[in-house]
């Protein structure tokens, strides 16, 4: 079946780095775009940016700009999300998902979330 | 990235009707027809119920519709169920630089 599955949590601390990969299976990598969402503890939903694993091609949200930069290993059928200089306010669950719904618009496959602490 | 408007809470009896609301403006939900609606529940991921508007993925139940007049979109989940207690989130396409926008997010609770 379809998934996404991604690495596991992190510990970081302010001003580091990290690096969050999702593998995709069931399907063939190329075909749908990989978005990224975060989620702060009991905070809505922040949609981060997304990336087309075939071209390279992205899109970031402005809140995000020159702090994040996503890339994909096709060999490896993984998408990646790294985030830099990180603050506390970074702290959240961080989820990759796609949409393997021809012509349309959303997320129906998503990753098991990666939490990611940023903290002295 | 403004978010979408949602109510903070929403509840009903079992076997109730309830509307959720989720309120943008003609430059996404006005403007476009793409918009979609997530069931999140504790410490899961969210799981898509509705998109573009009114279509329902495969599996989910047809309990759930979506519409949309104007700058306002709309979930109704009818025949309210104890499982459907969780949080619901819309969201919308706004521009090519912004492909995605959510809603602040609306908690169900069944009485």
């Amino acid at each position: 079946q379809v998934q996404l599955v991604q690495s596991g949590a992190e510990v970081k601390r302010p001003g580091a780095s990290v690096k969050v990969s999702c593998k995709a299976s069931g399907y063939t990598f190329t075909n749908y775009d990989i978005n990224w969402v975060r989620q702060a503890t009991g905070q809505g939903l922040e949609w981060m940016g997304w990336m087309n694993p075939h071209s390279g091609d992205t899109g970031y949200a402005q809140e995000f700009q020159g702090r994040v930069t996503m890339t994909r290993d096709t060999s490896k059928s993984t998408a990646y999300m790294e985030l830099s200089s990180l603050r506390s306010e970074d702290t959240a669950v961080y989820y990759c998902a796609t949409l393997t719904i021809p012509r349309s618009v959303g997320m129906d496959v998503w990753g098991q979330g990666t939490t990611v602490s940023v903290a002295s | 990235q403004s978010a979408l408007a949602q109510p903070a809470s929403v509840s009903g009896s079992p076997g109730q009707s309830i509307t959720l609301s989720c309120t943008g403006t003609s430059s996404d939900i006005g403007g476009h027809d793409y918009v979609s609606w997530y069931q999140q529940h504790p410490g899961k991921a969210p799981k898509l119920m509705i998109y573009d508007v009114s279509n329902r993925p495969s599996g989910v139940s047809n309990r759930f519709s979506g519409s949309k007049s104007g700058n306002t979109a709309s979930l109704t989940i009818s025949g309210l169920q104890a499982e459907d207690e969780a949080d619901y989130y819309c969201s919308s396409y706004r521009s090519s630089s912004t492909p995605c926008v959510f809603g602040t997010g609306t908690k169900v609770t069944v009485l």
